[in-house]
């Protein structure tokens, strides 16, 4: 199984600041990577998918990159709503592996 | 509108059976990738299964066998037949909507599956 490590697993960072998560794969995974959103309580929300081609309806402050197996998401102009946990996810091939999240909160 | 909604779920006894539905609507299930994605208590998210358009499935190793995706294109549902519970197999259970270069663009808002004697 591909596994997905992220980094940092927990931020903090103030309203206005921009912010950028990593997701590494533990093979090559082309750009077959996925970012979501979790509130607590919540279901998760799809950000992103092909690394960097933004779901429907998403807010460009939203934004990823990379490819082969190193990524990121960068959340720029933070506010309150962005607090959230964030997960990568690889679908290169099955099993589909999520990384272990990484918390956000909004100082 | 595209919408997902997951029914089924609740305390079962570990060795015990449970079937999920996801019940679609705005769209198509058989013209999706239709997924089954866990989540434990305080922990981070599990894929266990897809249905792809052409009715081929895929498991994750800790469900296969035990665990059958399927779909009523008649009704526009998925299921999840889960035999042999076990108390690990406790989580919330999401089905999500996707296609081949997006295995997930929607997710329905969960069912919570608890297994406890």
């Amino acid at each position: 199984d591909i596994q997905m490590t992220q980094s940092p697993s927990s931020l903090s960072a103030s309203i206005g600041d921009r912010v950028t998560i990593t997701c590494r794969a533990s093979q090559g995974i082309i750009n077959y990577l996925a970012w979501f959103q979790q509130k607590p309580g919540k279901a998760p929300k799809s950000l992103i998918y092909g690394a960097s081609s933004l779901q429907s309806g998403v807010p460009s402050k939203f934004s990823g990159s990379g490819s082969g197996t190193d990524f990121t998401l960068t959340i720029s102009s933070l506010q309150p709503e962005d607090s959230a946990t964030y997960y990568c996810q690889q679908y290169n091939s099955f099993p589909y592996t999520f990384g272990q999240g990484t918390k956000l909160e909004i100082k | 509108e595209v919408q997902l909604v997951e029914s089924g779920g609740g305390l079962i006894q570990p060795g015990g059976s449970l079937r999920l539905s996801c019940a679609a609507s705005g769209f198509t299930v058989s013209n999706n990738y239709m997924s089954w994605v866990r989540q434990a208590p305080g922990k981070g998210l599990e894929w266990l299964s897809v249905i792809y358009t052409a009715g081929r499935t895929d498991y994750a190793d800790s469900v296969k066998g035990r665990f059958t995706i399927s779909r009523d294109n008649s009704k526009n549902t998925l299921y999840l037949q889960m035999n042999s519970l076990r108390v690990e197999d406790t989580a919330i259970y999401y089905c999500a909507r996707g296609w081949e270069l997006d295995p997930i663009d929607y997710w329905g808002q969960g069912t919570l599956v608890t297994v406890s004697s």
